[in-house]
């Protein structure tokens, strides 16, 4: 079983809709969630950050992390054909060794 | 400003041959990493530097892997007798610190196939 488990997808969903995006993962001395988003042929780029459980708001960005459930969200609010892409979850205990999910693909249609 | 680059962006070698993947980090970053991207997988963690020392070795899949980091800035990922399970992408990564707090900013990756 894989430490971080991420549905790939892929998800197609009409301009203006509300993406929902979750990972699970079984380590439960992660407490540190990102989420990364990673365009066709390039490097993923840090999108949203979050220490422990709880949720963060960054525009139409929501994270949000249950750590009794070991579950992570990414909500992405009014969602563009811009945000077209691979969203990847992210975890780490403590340093900088960061344990990935498989990432989603979603596509925003106009 | 300058971001992480990689070079070659492609290479396609023969099973067998070694090839040499490079990475300049972002000007003034001391730690480095190198992750890689199979297709259908996540980023898999192979190594991190610190200036020119290499901690953390751990995710280096074989002893056909190496890195080095000279001047505390350019790397090499060195892959010696290619086979074709090495194919994926490989990406590098730099931050200010290697504190968890400072994000790893990433390169556009060079995309290995190997026949």
């Amino acid at each position: 079983q894989k430490e971080v488990e991420q549905d790939p997808g892929p998800l197609s969903v009409p301009e203006g809709a509300i993406v929902s995006l979750n990972c699970t993962y079984s380590n439960s001395a992660f407490q540190y969630f990102m989420w990364y988003r990673q365009y066709s042929r390039k490097g993923p780029e840090l999108l949203m950050y979050t220490y422990s459980s709880g949720n963060k708001e960054d525009g139409r960005f929501t994270a949000q992390v249950d750590k009794s459930s070991k579950y992570i969200s990414l909500f992405i609010r009014d969602s563009q054909p811009s945000d077209s892409a691979t969203y990847l979850c992210a975890m780490s205990a403590n340093d900088y060794k960061l344990s990935f999910g498989a990432g989603t693909t979603v596509t925003v249609r106009a | 400003g300058a971001g992480v680059s990689q070079s070659p962006s492609n290479k396609v070698t023969e099973k067998g041959k070694d090839v040499e993947l490079r990475c300049d980090p972002i000007s003034g970053h001391t730690a480095l990493y190198w992750y890689r991207q199979s297709l259908g997988q996540g980023l898999e963690f192979l190594i991190y530097f610190q200036g020119n020392s290499a901690p953390d070795k751990s995710g280096l899949p074989s002893d056909r892997f190496s890195a080095e980091r000279t001047g505390g800035s350019v790397s090499t990922l060195t892959i010696q007798r290619t086979q074709q399970e090495d194919s994926a992408v490989y990406l590098c990564a730099s931050s200010p610190t290697s504190l968890l707090t400072d994000t790893q900013y990433f390169g556009p990756g060079t995309r290995l196939t190997v026949l």
